[in-house]
């Protein structure tokens, strides 16, 4: 069975931090993703990653960076949390012959 | 116009009762679908994948209709475990990883 696991799956942090957050996959997966979920917007893409060190832009990247340094872990970074970053935070992973894409448990940011 | 439009609910349907979703899509070059399934508090999870035939997979149906841009989920015999939000997925085209998800319809089931 494919494992996708998040580093929290409760945080609160304060206006300005820097935040991290983790996400590791065990199936050896190319393709990475992180989405944020808000109620009526459902989810939204942030950023993907296809390979280790490659990242692509999402729909909501602003205010969000990522790194890939090992193929089997993608973080996401808040450089300054804001309160309107304060979301239920869901990273995927996908195959390269497989359109699944399997998520992690989810992390809830709050920022206040 | 939504790239993916979903009506969200929530549908109240009875035990053993026959209920269907449609999900429509605006972007003509989608190519792959698919169902996914999100219980409370819980990530979604992939039900079916939606083939141009239609598919089926045990009391779950699904139906790609192109000309008119929709897919459609049956689910005949509600159980209460089908309880949960159910999100259409579609590929954006321009690379396979990029899909847009639904906000997603929610399914009550009642006894």
């Amino acid at each position: 069975d494919v494992k996708v696991t998040q580093s929290s799956r409760y945080l609160v942090k304060r206006t300005g931090e820097k935040v991290f957050l983790e996400c590791v996959q065990d199936m050896d997966h190319e393709n990475m993703f992180w989405y944020r979920q808000d109620p009526g917007l459902g989810l939204r893409l942030i950023y993907f990653s296809y390979d280790v060190k490659m990242k692509e832009k999402g729909d909501i990247p602003e205010g969000y960076s990522v790194s890939r340094e090992k193929k089997e872990r993608f973080s996401l970074i808040l450089e300054s949390a804001s309160t309107n970053q304060t979301s239920m935070y869901l990273c995927a992973s996908m195959g390269g012959t497989s359109y699944e894409q399997y998520f992690g448990p989810g992390t809830r940011l709050t920022v206040t | 116009r939504k790239e993916v439009e979903q009506d969200p609910g929530p549908f109240n349907v009875p035990e053993g009762a026959t209920v269907a979703f449609n999900c429509t899509y605006s972007n003509s070059a989608s190519q792959s679908f698919f169902w996914y399934r999100q219980d409370c508090r819980k990530e979604p999870k992939l039900l079916m994948s939606v083939y141009s035939s239609g598919n089926e997979d045990g009391r779950f149906t699904a139906q790609l209709n192109r000309a008119s841009q929709y897919i459609s989920l049956l689910i005949r015999d509600s159980k209460l475990s089908d309880s949960a939000t159910y999100l259409c997925v579609v590929n954006r085209g321009g690379g396979y990883q990029k899909v847009t998800f639904g906000t997603g319809t929610k399914l009550q089931v009642i006894p």
